[in-house]
């Protein structure tokens, strides 16, 4: 089976643009998690939602983030405009409650996002 | 203070060690938590989970202490595979958990 799926790998973009970063979870997971990672404040929750729907996204730095789970299978994380501060890898992770409270999170390869 | 803290190190230990990591976290609701490994670029990936037992898998071992609000996790017989950052991710509810920041483990041969 396909692992959590993240486009593109890599992103170079100049200060101002317009980012959008994809996912495609793992099928049969109804939850799914943005994060953002960098040296200095580690893997940060930006936001999840769950059968599509946001349940929380108080990691959202600012009104130039926004994301969007249209169905079960695809979401997009985008920011408008980018700031060379928003350079960081970002990982999109899905998961499913199944039979334990909490279940492992399964992880994308991660999107590295520079912004010059 | 940080919701969770993890001392970054690096350790640099050699092959055959035994080193142990310690995580403090804040939120005494949290009913599960989790140890997660991260190769250089790399996604983090499960390691194991916490039980409030304790629990032992080949080699690693985790605690955790409620009282105390910290987790561990030991690791034995170090290989240079092990070579990794280890995060402590204690839940926060509705699936949601909090990663440390996470502590560097370099074994040298």
């Amino acid at each position: 089976d396909a692992g959590v799926i993240q486009s593109p790998r890599h992103e170079v973009t100049e200060m101002g643009q317009e980012v959008t970063l994809r996912c495609k979870p793992i099928s049969g997971h109804d939850y799914l998690f943005w994060y953002r990672q960098t040296m200095m404040r580690g893997l940060e929750l930006l936001i999840y939602f769950n059968n599509n729907v946001p349940i929380d996204d108080s990691g959202m730095p600012e009104d130039r983030f926004s994301a969007k789970m249209p169905n079960a299978s695809f979401s997009t994380l985008k920011i408008q405009p980018s700031e060379p501060r928003d350079s960081a890898v970002y990982f999109c992770a899905s998961t499913t409650r199944g039979r334990g409270n909490y279940n492992e999170q399964f992880f994308g390869p991660g999107t590295r996002l520079t912004v010059l | 203070r940080k919701e969770v803290e993890q001392d970054p190190g690096p350790f640099n230990v050699p092959e055959g060690a035994t080193v142990a990591f310690n995580c403090t976290y804040s939120n005494s609701a949290s009913q599960s938590f989790f140890w997660y490994r991260q190769d250089c670029r790399k996604e983090p990936k499960l390691l194991m989970s916490v039980y409030s037992s304790g629990n032992e898998d080949g080699r690693f071992t985790a605690q955790l202490n409620r009282a105390s609000q910290y987790i561990s996790l030991l690791i034995r017989d170090s290989k240079l595979s092990d070579s990794a950052t280890y995060l402590c991710a204690p839940s926060g509810g509705y699936q949601k958990v909090t990663f440390g920041t996470g502590t560097k483990l370099q074994v040298i041969p």
